[in-house]
């Protein structure tokens, strides 16, 4: 089983500052990752797949890299919006599902 | 529009059952992949099960033998149904559509949610 391992647990910034999240995979995933944004309250959302393809509707300042086992997920300028738990996520044995721990960005 | 809507939670004894419903628009549930997944009070996400080609289907070893995806073509309805639960089933569970990209699955249509209290 291929286990996803989110860093940091906790990203404190402040509003227009950069974020760089990461996930490690415990053996190569190729691309097949994805990242997904949650907000209190809320279902996650879509955000990045194939390791560095945006959703539809998610905006430029979101990209993601990487390949193998390590994986960033960058937000070039934070919004307001953008504070969250952020997760990624990547098939373990075919067909079942793994996601990291997730990342909290929260407001320095 | 592309829309999930799960029903049927609520509380439960430990040792019950619940069958979770999600019912969907805009799309054809018989014929996409399916998953759902869970979070527990404060904690990640959780990938619970799958239902995809030819109605085959995968879980999650937390929830094997005791929990079963299934799919209504003539209701457009994805189902969970939840047997021998215990207090760790408690949690937000949520229904997803997933879409083949060039390479793989991922979920991007998501319903709200629907939670399920496992107590005495």
């Amino acid at each position: 089983e291929i286990v996803l391992t989110q860093s940091p647990a906790t990203l404190s910034l402040s509003p227009g500052e950069r974020a760089t999240l990461s996930c490690r995979a415990s053996q190569s995933v190729s691309t097949y990752l994805a990242w997904y944004q949650q907000k209190p309250g809320q279902a996650p959302r879509l955000l990045i797949y194939d390791a560095s393809t945006r959703a539809t509707g998610i905006p430029a300042r979101f990209s993601g890299s990487g390949s193998g086992t390590d994986f960033t997920l960058t937000i070039s300028s934070l919004e307001p919006e953008d504070f969250a738990i952020y997760y990624c996520q990547q098939r373990s044995n075919w067909p079942s599902r793994t996601f990291g721990q997730g990342t909290k960005v929260e407001i320095k | 529009e592309v829309q999930l809507v799960e029903t049927g939670g609520g509380l439960i004894q430990p040792g019950g059952s619940l069958r979770l419903s999600c019912a969907a628009s805009g799309f054809t549930v018989s014929s996409s992949y399916m998953s759902w997944v869970r979070q527990a009070p404060g904690k990640g996400l959780e990938w619970v099960s799958i239902i995809y080609a030819g109605d085959s289907t995968s879980y999650a070893d937390s929830v094997k033998g005791r929990f079963t995806i299934s799919r209504d073509s003539s209701k457009n309805t994805l189902y969970l149904q939840m047997n021998s639960l215990r207090a760790e089933d408690t949690a937000v569970y949520y229904c997803a559509k997933e879409t083949k990209s060039q390479y793989y699955y991922y979920m991007d249509v998501w319903g709200k949610g629907t939670t399920v209290t496992v107590s005495s």
